[in-house]
């Protein structure tokens, strides 16, 4: 049982290039997150979704775009990269319902020179 | 709106001294409140959930709806604990963060 995984775990962008981070859960998760972690602002939402085919904005969507085409799956998408997108980027997947925990990604460590 | 504040960036405290992570929340609504641990170099875990009144490696944490508050307490403190800790609200669809409290656990 992988859990949720996030592809890639490393990358180094040049500003204005776009790329794609994908996030895929195998627990049949409704509710799927992006968000970015910096220092000292801790973890911030970016992209929601609460099932497949629907996508919501969180506290800080400008300059990515998400899709939730299968339900197993989130991408997260940076149309034209800037150096303040340099961040670590966190996946999760929780339960719909009450007091269900959120199950984390690995991370992945996106630099923009 | 919902808000998590952890007004503590970082917490020193000697192993064997008490420790309390402090955690306040804005919600509207019925919060559910929770708090993740990331250890170095691990992802993001649940430590534990208010609904539960669990223990967890030691750590309590006590849902106060008068003061808004979720603090994370363990009596003694060990070097293992060394790790960021999240404080987390869900709300209506949506999980918010605290920006996290790192413990550091002297020898």
């Amino acid at each position: 049982n992988a859990g949720v995984t996030q592809t890639p775990k490393f990358r180094v962008l040049k500003t204005g290039q776009s790329m794609t981070l994908l996030c895929a859960q195998d627990m049949n998760h409704e509710y799927m997150y992006w968000y970015r972690q910096d220092p000292g602002m801790g973890l911030r939402l970016i992209h929601y979704s609460v099932g497949e085919g629907t996508t919501a904005k969180g506290e800080v969507p400008d300059g990515y775009n998400v899709s939730r085409l299968k339900k197993q799956n989130f991408l997260l998408g940076l149309e034209s990269a800037a150096p303040s997108q340099t961040s670590v980027y966190f996946c999760a997947s929780s339960l719909a319902g009450p007091n269900t925990e959120a199950f984390f990604g690995q991370g992945t460590r996106l630099t923009v020179v | 709106a919902q808000r998590v504040t952890q007004p503590e960036k970082l917490l020193s405290v000697f192993k064997g001294a008490p420790v309390e992570l402090k955690c306040n929340y804005s919600y509207s609504g019925s919060p559910e409140l929770f708090w993740y641990v990331q250890y170095s170099r691990q992802r993001l875990q649940l430590l534990l959930r208010h609904i539960s009144r669990e223990s967890i490696k030691g750590f309590t944490a006590d849902l106060n709806k008068g003061e808004t508050s979720f603090h994370l307490k363990k009596p003694f403190a060990q070097e293992e604990d060394s790790a960021m800790y999240y404080c987390a609200l869900k709300g209506y669809q949506k999980v918010t963060f605290g920006t996290g409290t790192k413990l550091q656990v002297i020898p």
